[in-house]
């Protein structure tokens, strides 16, 4: 089955930029969102159909999916931007409700 | 509004029957779909089921098919996930969702614990 394979941890600078990687076969051809979880809460939404962002993200969060690689890059990270990130994709023509990452962990130092 | 609101927290004995539900409204229940996302104690988000309201078809991980039952009823536009026998393992939060391709909307979850 298909899967998903996420940095568990990545740790940046305030102001600094990060990137979190998803792999997966061919990830390229399919269509990624990628989540926002904090502690105790409900997932967010910051980046979806790889690049695109919901009304209320910052443009400092943005993403890029290509070959077997999709990235969501945070610019000029902040304090606030610490939390789980989870990518996530789905094929209509699959018989699965879709696949996840195992997420990561991003640490501002 | 979009809200999805999920029954409460449950807990149950391995080997009880349980069922939890996720109530829509604020948008066509028949035009979207409805699933559920299992994220254990520490650990990240995997897909339970869906479910299409408008003609009731799922689809199931492999890891859950079997073991759980998705459903829907667009007269109450409401949304279920059902365990015939739970077991520990079972213990997790679950949300309810609302997607097209990506996940629209969140429920607040519903944490079921199982334990003897």
């Amino acid at each position: 089955s298909y899967a998903l394979t996420q940095p568990p941890s990545v740790s940046v600078a305030p102001g600094q930029t990060a990137r979190i990687t998803c792999g997966g076969n061919n990830i390229g051809s399919k269509s990624v969102s990628w989540y926002q979880q904090k502690p105790g809460q409900v997932p967010v939404v910051v980046v979806h159909d790889d690049r695109d962002r919901p009304s209320g993200i910052p443009e400092r969060f943005s993403g890029s999916n290509s070959g077997n690689t999709a990235t969501l890059t945070i610019s000029r990270v902040e304090v606030g931007d610490e939390a789980d990130y989870h990518c996530q994709v789905w094929d209509s023509s699959d018989d699965h409700p879709g696949v996840f990452g195992g997420g990561t962990k991003l640490t501002v130092l | 509004e979009v809200q999805l609101v999920q029954s409460g927290a449950q807990v149950k004995k391995p080997g009880d029957s349980l069922t939890i539900s996720c109530k829509a409204s604020g948008f066509t229940f028949t035009t979207y779909v409805i699933g559920w996302v299992r994220q254990m104690p520490g650990k990240g988000l995997e897909w339970v089921g869906i479910v299409y309201p408008a003609d009731s078809r799922t689809k199931y991980s492999p890891s859950f098919r079997g073991r759980v039952t998705v459903s829907a009823d667009k007269s109450i536009t409401t949304a279920y996930l059902q365990w015939s026998s739970l077991k520990a393992s079972d213990t997790a939060m679950y949300y309810c969702v609302r997607r097209s391709g990506y996940i629209h909307s969140w429920g607040q979850g519903t944490l079921v614990t199982v334990s003897s």
